[in-house]
């Protein structure tokens, strides 16, 4: 088990260009999750992938945010043309299915600051 | 929708000692998970403890136990013998056993911090 790692730690870019973001979750998970932290608040539900089908998104995923997770291991998290409000720390956490209760195991994080 | 509230954005405590961290939640399921996570500064979140709504019975691990009252939907965790290194961010976070949403909900955290 060598937990869920995020690629990168940090990322800064000025606004309107495009970033990427590389989640490798626990290789045993096929539950994987994208969550958004912003300065003082609690981590929000982006989008979830169970194998490689992408089946639940929130509201708060604009269009110009897109995620993928082709073979059903590692994901992406691409957001175009961003904007300053896109600057936060986005969290990738993953579980497995085996269990209803099974906890997510959180990554470290990537943080984007948009300037 | 489902709401995850905690009230005191920041708490202190004494090495040592027990501190209690609040959490409430909003739902009309019957069927879901509650947990506390620690996220410690520039760190990764962690689970620290969870909670089947079926079960009637408090969960424990170690020093952290809960307080789970589900007619007044109330999910609080009770750190005993507080160490330095339990200073850290904690979330109370609530997800639905069964069909529909996946997501966990989470509240906006209690800074917890641990005096010497």
């Amino acid at each position: 088990d060598t937990g869920v790692s995020q690629d990168p730690r940090h990322k800064i870019t000025k606004r309107g260009q495009n970033v990427t973001f590389r989640c490798d979750p626990i290789s045993e998970h096929n539950r994987l999750y994208w969550y958004r932290q912003t300065l003082g608040q609690g981590p929000e539900f982006l989008t979830y992938f169970q194998n490689e089908a992408q089946l639940e998104k929130s509201r708060l995923l604009s269009d110009r945010f897109s995620a993928e997770r082709p073979k059903g291991s590692f994901s992406t998290l691409e957001i175009q043309r961003t904007e300053q409000g896109d600057s936060a720390m986005y969290l990738c956490a993953s579980r497995t299915g085996q269990a209803l209760n099974s906890p997510l195991h959180f990554g470290n994080g990537t943080r984007l600051t948009v300037t | 929708a489902q709401t995850v509230t905690q009230s005191q954005p920041e708490m202190s405590v004494q090495e040592a000692e027990t501190v209690t961290l609040s959490c409430t939640y909003d739902t009309s399921e019957s069927d879901y998970y509650l947990f506390w996570y620690k996220q410690p500064p520039s760190r990764q979140m962690i689970l620290v403890i969870r909670q089947e709504a079926y079960k009637q019975q408090n969960a424990t691990e170690n020093r952290f136990s809960v307080n789970f009252q589900k007619a007044a939907k109330s999910f609080s965790l009770k750190i005993s013998d507080s160490q330095l290194g339990d200073a850290a961010m904690y979330f109370c976070a609530y997800r639905r056993a069964q069909g529909g949403s996946e997501k966990l909900v989470f509240g906006k955290g209690t800074k917890l911090t641990v005096n010497p």
